[in-house]
């Protein structure tokens, strides 16, 4: 089945530090790839929707200064948190899709935890 | 506006006991729905879908029918194994672009 690795699985560092996190489709072509966020015990909440070669669409509520998205290749997303502090402590998650009309696969995901 | 519903948890079984959690879901149109299951430390993967009105969703034992009368898409499972213990989301998705997700419903199952 299709596979989305997400690198790096935990990550700790001192605020005011940028961290970034890679999403890689390794068997197929992501055209769009989403990135998610997760709190404690909550559901996942959509970030932004970036497809290749084009600009993130964020979701309301996300400040795209903050939390930069790069998808220069059909395998690759990566989501920069830039001079991270405590409150950006969370689950993040990304999925991709091939077309349209298929599911998305999810990566397993990276805790970032902010000192 | 588009949203899904899920029962809270945790749901604590026995095992081999029969399992139902529930979702109801209010959308526009006919969205396709989905249940996902994420283990520990893990990111989600898709378990069963259905993407019209009374189609049946089963994978590993588990079930769900799409009920667009009562909009609902309950997640069962006759006989639950330890193994099973996760968190199970319900999603639903109009456009096939974005998912629109439960709050997630906790299961655990004890020998």
């Amino acid at each position: 089945g299709a596979v989305v690795s997400q690198h790096p699985s935990w990550v700790i560092c001192k605020s005011g530090t940028s961290v970034k996190i890679e999403c890689r489709s390794l068997d197929f072509q992501a055209t769009t790839m989403f990135w998610y966020r997760q709190f404690p015990k909550q559901s996942l909440m959509l970030m932004a929707t970036s497809n290749e070669g084009s600009k993130a669409t964020y979701e309301q509520g996300v400040e795209k200064d903050k939390f930069l998205i790069n998808h220069a290749s059909l395998t690759l997303s990566t989501l920069t948190v830039t001079s991270a502090h405590p409150e950006d402590s969370s689950f993040y998650i990304c999925s991709a899709r091939g077309h349209s009309n298929q599911p998305q696969h999810f990566g397993d995901g990276t805790r970032l935890s902010i000192l | 506006g588009n949203s899904v519903t899920q029962m809270e948890g945790p749901v604590t079984l026995s095992e081999e006991a029969f399992l139902t959690i529930n979702c109801t879901y209010t959308a526009t149109g006919y969205p396709s729905l989905f249940w996902y299951v994420q283990y520990p430390g893990e990111g989600l993967q898709l378990l069963l879908k259905a993407t019209k009105a009374d189609d049946k969703g089963s994978n590993k034992g588990f079930e769900a029918t799409y009920r667009k009368e009562t909009t609902s898409f309950h997640l069962e499972k006759g006989s639950v194994q330890v193994s099973d213990s996760a968190v199970y989301f319900c999603a639903l998705s109009r456009n096939t672009d974005k998912l629109i997700f439960g709050t997630g419903t906790r299961l655990q199952v004890f020998p």
